[in-house]
């Protein structure tokens, strides 16, 4: 069965400080793929990346970086210099080919940035 | 502008009184979908449709009940609403299912059953 566990359930920091949340994720397939979204307040979900299975390359995308280990079923994400602006809820889910009719999320780690 | 759309997006209702949340989409996907997200839980999928008529439960199907009588339509309805139903709602589209293309949801819903 796929699985999601985001470890972290709150974190609050300073602005400007660097900070990542956790995923790890369990599945049998060998093709999936791997998500992040941000639920700010305003209750949306944002999405932020589309990872797959055969891709280990890690990702920048200005301040927000992702490090995917499969030897670790790893899917983490960091920010960089962090804002008020990235206090939101994040949440990473897993889609794949045995679940394929569904993203399977972890539980959520909500981002306090503090000025 | 593509997007998914639902209504409304606040709601207080008794138990029992029958509701229906209405969920829009204009990119002509084929596979729709609702989660609930609920405090430590996550999203949960309740119901998910891989095209027109074709409909299947997900992990939390029970007191809810769907429909696809058209592409861009995938209304959640609740027969007799309870308590345990208050929570945050989601509709998604995606143009296939499988995780390799993009997931859009909507703004959500949110609702109280008193």
């Amino acid at each position: 069965a796929q699985k999601v566990t985001q470890a972290q359930t709150e974190i609050s920091v300073v602005e400007k400080e660097d900070v990542t949340l956790d995923c790890v994720y369990e599945t049998r397939d060998t093709t999936y793929y791997l998500f992040w979204y941000k639920q700010p307040p305003s209750g949306e979900l944002v999405f932020l990346i589309r990872r797959n299975s055969f891709d280990e390359q890690n990702e920048i995308s200005g301040r927000y970086s992702w490090n995917f280990q499969k030897s670790t079923s790893s899917f983490n994400f960091t920010i960089t210099a962090s804002q008020v602006v990235d206090s939101a809820v994040y949440f990473c889910a897993l889609s794949d080919i045995q679940g394929a009719q569904k993203l399977v999320f972890g539980q959520g780690t909500r981002l306090t940035i503090n000025p | 502008e593509a997007q998914v759309t639902q209504n409304p997006r606040y709601l207080i209702t008794v138990t029992g009184k029958k509701l229906t949340v209405t969920c829009s989409q204009n990119m002509n996907h084929e596979y729709m979908s609702w989660y609930r997200q609920d405090p430590g839980l996550g999203l949960r999928q309740i119901y998910y449709s891989m095209n027109v008529e074709v409909t299947d439960k997900g992990d939390v199907p029970e007191g809810y009940k769907v429909s696809r009588k058209e592409k861009r339509n995938f209304p959640l309805i609740l027969e007799s609403p309870s308590p345990n139903q208050t929570s945050l709602y989601f509709c998604a589209s995606s143009l296939s299912f499988g995780g390799n293309t993009e997931a859009f949801f909507g703004q959500g819903t949110r609702l109280t059953v008193v």
